[in-house]
C-alpha cells in the first residue's frame, strides 16, 4: 500500500491521559498536514510541516497538542492530559507540492471517556 | 477569518444531475479542491481549480469564478454509490480550508 497511513485506527482513552498518533505519508511528499474532523464538520487544519520543519500551526493547536516531523518522514501528533472535547477522528494528508491534491490517510479516531 | 459555505444537505435521484455550490471568503487564495468523503472514511480527491472556468472529469466536473469567490461542483448521471459528503477546500499559503460540507444522498 503505497497511500498515507496512520496508526492506530482507533484510540479509547480515559480522560486524562496522554496518546501518540503516527502517521507515515506517501514516501516522495514533503508536505504533511494534520486536520480534526467531528462528526457532521469538515476537518479543521491543526498543523503543517515541510519536510521536518513545522512551518504553521492553528490556534486550535493547544500547549496539549504537540507533533513532530523528526526526519522529514513519518510524523507523530501527540495529545496530552485528554480531554472529552478532544474526541475527534485525527486526519493526516500529504502533498508533493503546494498546489497539488493532499492525499488523506484513514484516520484515528480517538475517544476520550 | 475564513469562511467557505456549501449547503448541509442535498437530495437527488439516481440518473440524474446535481450541482452543489460552494462559496468562500478568504484572505487568500491558492486554488480550490473539492473532495468526497464516505462516512467513517477519509476523504478523497476529486477536482481542483485554480483559473476560472470549467474542470471536466468524466461524471464530475467543477467551476470557478475568483472575482464571485463561488465554486460548483456538478454531478452527472448520478449513481447510489455517489452517496456521500461532498468537501470543499480552498488552499490559502500553507494549509487547505474546509467548508462543512454537503451531504448527498441519491435515491433510486
Amino acid at each position: 500500500d503505497t497511500g498515507v497511513s496512520q496508526d492506530p485506527r482507533h484510540k479509547i482513552t480515559k480522560r486524562g491521559q496522554n496518546v501518540t498518533f503516527r502517521c507515515d505519508p506517501i514516501s516522495e511528499h514533503n508536505r504533511l498536514y494534520w486536520y480534526r474532523q467531528t462528526l457532521g464538520q469538515g476537518p479543521e487544519f491543526l498543523t503543517y510541516f515541510q519536510n521536518e520543519a513545522q512551518l504553521e500551526k492553528s490556534r486550535l493547536l493547544s500547549d496539549r497538542f504537540s507533533a513532530e516531523r523528526p526526519k522529514g518522514s513519518f510524523s507523530t501528533l501527540e495529545i496530552q492530559r485528554t480531554e472529552q472535547g478532544d474526541s475527534a477522528m485525527y486526519l493526516c494528508a500529504s502533498s508533493l507540492a503546494q498546489n497539488t491534491e493532499a492525499f488523506f490517510g484513514q484516520g484515528t479516531r480517538l475517544t476520550v471517556v | 477569518g475564513q469562511n467557505i459555505d456549501q449547503p448541509t444537505e442535498m437530495t437527488a435521484t439516481e440518473g440524474a444531475i446535481v450541482q452543489i455550490n460552494c462559496t468562500y471568503q478568504t484572505s487568500g487564495f491558492n486554488g480550490l479542491f473539492w473532495y468526497q468523503q464516505h462516512a467513517g472514511e477519509a476523504p478523497t480527491f476529486l477536482s481542483y481549480n485554480v483559473l476560472d472556468g470549467l474542470e471536466e472529469k468524466g461524471r464530475f466536473s467543477s467551476f470557478l469564478s475568483r472575482s464571485k469567490g463561488y465554486s460548483y461542483l456538478l454531478l452527472k448521471e448520478l449513481q447510489m454509490k455517489d452517496s456521500a459528503s461532498y468537501l470543499c477546500a480552498v488552499r490559502l499559503r500553507r494549509q487547505l480550508i474546509f467548508g462543512t460540507g454537503t451531504r448527498l444522498q441519491v435515491f433510486p
